[in-house]
C-alpha cells in the first residue's frame, strides 16, 4: 500500500459545481497536511495548510482533515474553468521533513 | 509573499553537457530547500533535500556525483546536472520551506530536454 492514494481522475463537472478531491494515507504519523494545485508545466502552488484534525475554509476552498480515518478533503464550491489544473494532496509527519505527495487529480471544469 | 524562482525556465542542451539550475527564495529566507523532479502526468518525486551550509541528503535510486546540489546561502540553493543524457530530460522544480509553519513554497519549474 502507498503512503498517500489519490484517484487520478480525469474529474469532469460543469461550471458551479462543488468538487470533493480525496486522498488516504496510512501513515498514521502524519501531521501536517496541504493541497496545492499545479497548472500544466507550472510549479504546484500551494492552496490550503492544515495542521492536525479539522476544517478549513479560504474562500471557495475548504480542506477537511480526519485523522481518524486518515483521510483528507479538499471541496471547491462554485467551480470555474480557471479551476482545471491538477490538484496534489501533501503531507508530512514533522515541520521540516519532505512532504509526500499523492498523485494528484486532474480536474476540467467545462463551462 | 513567499515567492520561489527558478532560473532557467527551460534549457535545452546537448547530450553529455552540464547544465545549471536555481531556485530563489525571494522574500523570505529559507535553511532549508527541495529538489524534484517530474515526468509527464506522474507526480513530483523528491530527489533530494538541501541545508543551507550542509551536504545535500539524496533519496535512494538518486544518484549525488551526477545531480550535484549546493546550498551556499538562505537564499539560493543550485542543482547542476553534470554530464547530462535524454533520460535526464524532465521537469525540475525546487520547493523553499518558510518559517514559522515550515510550509513549502515551490518554484515554476525548469523544463530539461537533452538532445
Amino acid at each position: 500500500q502507498k503512503e498517500v492514494e489519490q484517484d487520478p481522475g480525469p474529474l469532469s463537472v460543469p461550471e458551479g459545481a462543488i468538487v470533493s478531491l480525496n486522498c488516504t494515507y496510512s501513515n498514521s504519523a502524519f501531521q501536517y497536511f496541504m493541497w496545492y494545485r499545479q497548472y500544466s508545466r507550472k510549479g504546484p502552488e500551494l492552496l490550503m495548510y492544515t495542521y492536525s484534525s479539522g476544517n478549513k475554509e479560504d474562500g471557495r476552498f475548504t480542506a477537511q482533515v480526519d485523522k481518524s480515518s486518515k483521510y483528507i478533503s479538499l471541496f471547491i464550491r462554485d467551480s470555474q474553468p480557471s479551476d482545471s489544473a491538477t490538484y496534489l494532496c501533501a503531507m508530512s509527519a514533522a515541520g521540516n521533513t519532505p512532504l509526500v505527495f499523492g498523485k494528484g487529480t486532474r480536474l476540467s471544469v467545462i463551462a | 509573499g513567499a515567492v520561489v524562482s527558478q532560473h532557467p525556465s527551460r534549457v535545452i542542451c546537448k547530450s553529455g553537457t552540464s547544465v545549471k539550475i536555481e531556485c530563489r527564495s525571494l522574500d523570505f529566507q529559507a535553511t532549508t530547500m527541495f529538489w524534484y523532479r517530474q515526468f509527464p502526468k506522474q507526480s513530483l518525486m523528491l530527489m533530494a533535500t538541501s541545508n543551507e551550509g550542509s551536504k545535500a541528503t539524496y533519496e535512494q535510486g538518486v544518484e549525488k556525483d551526477k545531480f550535484l546540489i549546493n546550498h551556499a546561502s538562505l537564499t539560493l540553493s543550485t542543482l547542476t546536472v553534470t554530464s547530462a543524457h535524454p533520460e535526464d530530460s524532465s521537469f525540475y522544480i525546487c520547493s523553499a520551506m518558510a518559517a514559522p509553519t515550515d510550509t513549502q513554497y515551490f518554484g515554476p519549474g525548469t523544463r530539461l530536454t537533452v538532445l
